[in-house]
């Protein structure tokens, strides 16, 4: 079964500043892999996800993510975070054999200092 | 297109009473999923459904019950309301039931159970 770990529960960056959020995954075969954001007092809305071919993966609102297979790594970046980012991600793996549901990371807070 | 709707968005249960919250998406997908969002937990799968006739336990159904009415609608039920089950409730579908697929949420239904 598939696993994924978002080690940082907070995360606090200035208006401005570049911003990672870490995601590591656990699967035997190569993942499916997804980053999700929620805004507050809203639902889901999937940012980008990656199921093959160049491992940067571009996403919407200027985010993007580097799938690392040596380092079972899906970090998410964005080079200027804006305070409208200010949200929960979620990060999520998906398995290419067995279950088609994805699993769910427990979410990163971005706090977005003016 | 709406997308993926919830109803009620607001809910307060006395312990022991029932309800049932509803969700209906009007994407034309074939698969609709159930999840809780309780703080440090992520998201957790309680049903889904792959198709219109078909439902599935997920990570934690005890407490719930789920009707897939047609393809569009996909309710929750609570038999007998518990504290524990003061959460934060997502329905979501995707297209079909490849681990590729973007999943797509509705803005959730927060109930607490006094």
């Amino acid at each position: 079964a598939q696993s994924v770990t978002q080690p940082d529960i907070h995360i606090t960056v200035s208006e401005g500043a570049s911003l990672e959020l870490r995601c590591n995954y656990s699967y035997g075969a190569t993942p499916y892999l997804f980053w999700y954001v929620q805004s507050p007092g809203q639902g889901l809305q999937l940012l980008l996800k990656y199921f093959s071919g160049d491992t940067l993966v571009q996403g919407i609102k200027g985010f993007e993510a580097e799938f690392k297979r040596s380092q079972s790594s899906f970090n998410l970046r964005k080079p200027s975070v804006h305070w409208s980012d200010a949200a929960e991600y979620f990060c999520a793996v998906g398995a290419s054999g067995g279950s088609y549901i994805p699993t769910f990371g427990r979410g990163t807070s971005l706090i977005v200092h003016p | 297109n709406a997308g993926v709707t919830q109803t009620p968005k607001f809910q307060v249960l006395k312990t022991g009473q029932s309800m049932t919250l509803q969700c209906a998406q009007d994407m034309n997908h074939n698969s609709m999923y159930w999840y809780r969002q309780d703080p440090g937990m992520g998201l957790r799968l309680i049903y889904y459904s792959a198709s219109e006739g078909t439902t599935d336990k997920g990570e934690v159904p005890n407490g719930y019950n789920v009707s897939r009415l047609n393809k569009r609608e996909f309710s929750l039920r609570l038999e007998s309301a518990a504290p524990s089950q003061t959460s934060v409730y997502f329905c979501a579908s995707t297209k079909g039931t490849v681990s590729q697929e973007t999943q797509y949420f509705g803005p959730g239904t927060r109930l607490l159970v006094l």
